[in-house]
């Protein structure tokens, strides 16, 4: 089992649109936790990290699941500019060492 | 431009010749990550270093892969003897972190093709 699952997609959602990724962890000893973003052909760029309590940034929230170890991503009022591919991160067990999943594709269709 | 740098941005080389790519992380920045990302994969951690130590280089993915960062400044990464394998994006990234993990700055990254 990979440490960071997440579902490849694509993901094709039409302008307006509300939608959900999710990522599971393997290693329970994680302790950190982001969403990171990757344009086409760029580099991967911090959307947001994730906090026990959940968090919030304008149309984005993230939220994390301890007990099932997994984190999600909700996206409201999708925008084209959101096509992109997400990248789940997590601290493998208890170091410092971030590992990708293998990132969701997002495509917003007019 | 203050961000990280990596060069060179594209190389192109024969099977079995040696290559090496240079990162240059953000200047204050502590820690310096190395990634490998083929297409249709998320980045895959590689080695990184804390200043001028490495401390984790068991995911390095064969004996022909080596890094260094001598004065805790720019790092280079070495492939030897390239298989077509290798061909991938070479990434970088720095982070100034005393402890956890903190936010990735990547550079844009080196892309290897292995003729």
């Amino acid at each position: 089992r990979k440490e960071v699952e997440q579902d490849p997609g694509p993901f094709n959602v039409p302008e307006g649109a509300t939608v959900a990724f999710n990522c599971t962890y393997s290693n329970s000893a994680s302790q950190s936790f982001f969403w990171y973003r990757q344009d086409c052909r760029k580099e991967p760029k911090l959307l947001m990290s994730v906090y026990s309590s959940g968090n919030e940034d304008g149309r984005f929230t993230a939220q994390l699941n301890r007990a099932s170890q997994y984190i999600s991503l909700l996206i409201r009022d999708s925008k084209l500019s959101d096509s992109a591919t997400y990248l789940c991160v997590v601290n493998s067990g208890g170091s410092y060492i971030p590992t990708f999943g293998r990132g969701t594709s997002l495509i917003v269709h007019p | 431009d203050t961000g990280v740098s990596q060069d060179p941005r594209h190389k192109i080389t024969k099977r079995g010749q040696n290559v090496t790519f240079r990162c240059d992380p953000i200047s204050e920045h502590n820690r310096l990550y190395w990634y490998r990302q083929t297409l249709g994969q998320g980045p895959e951690f590689l080695t990184y270093f804390q200043n001028e130590a490495q401390l984790e280089k068991s995911r390095l993915l064969s004996d022909r892969f080596s890094a260094e960062r001598p004065k805790g400044s720019f790092s280079t990464l070495e492939i030897q003897r390239t298989e077509q394998g290798d061909s991938a994006m070479y990434l970088c990234a720095s982070s100034l972190q005393a402890s956890g993990i903190g936010e990735l700055f990547f550079g844009e990254g080196s892309r290897l093709t292995v003729l």
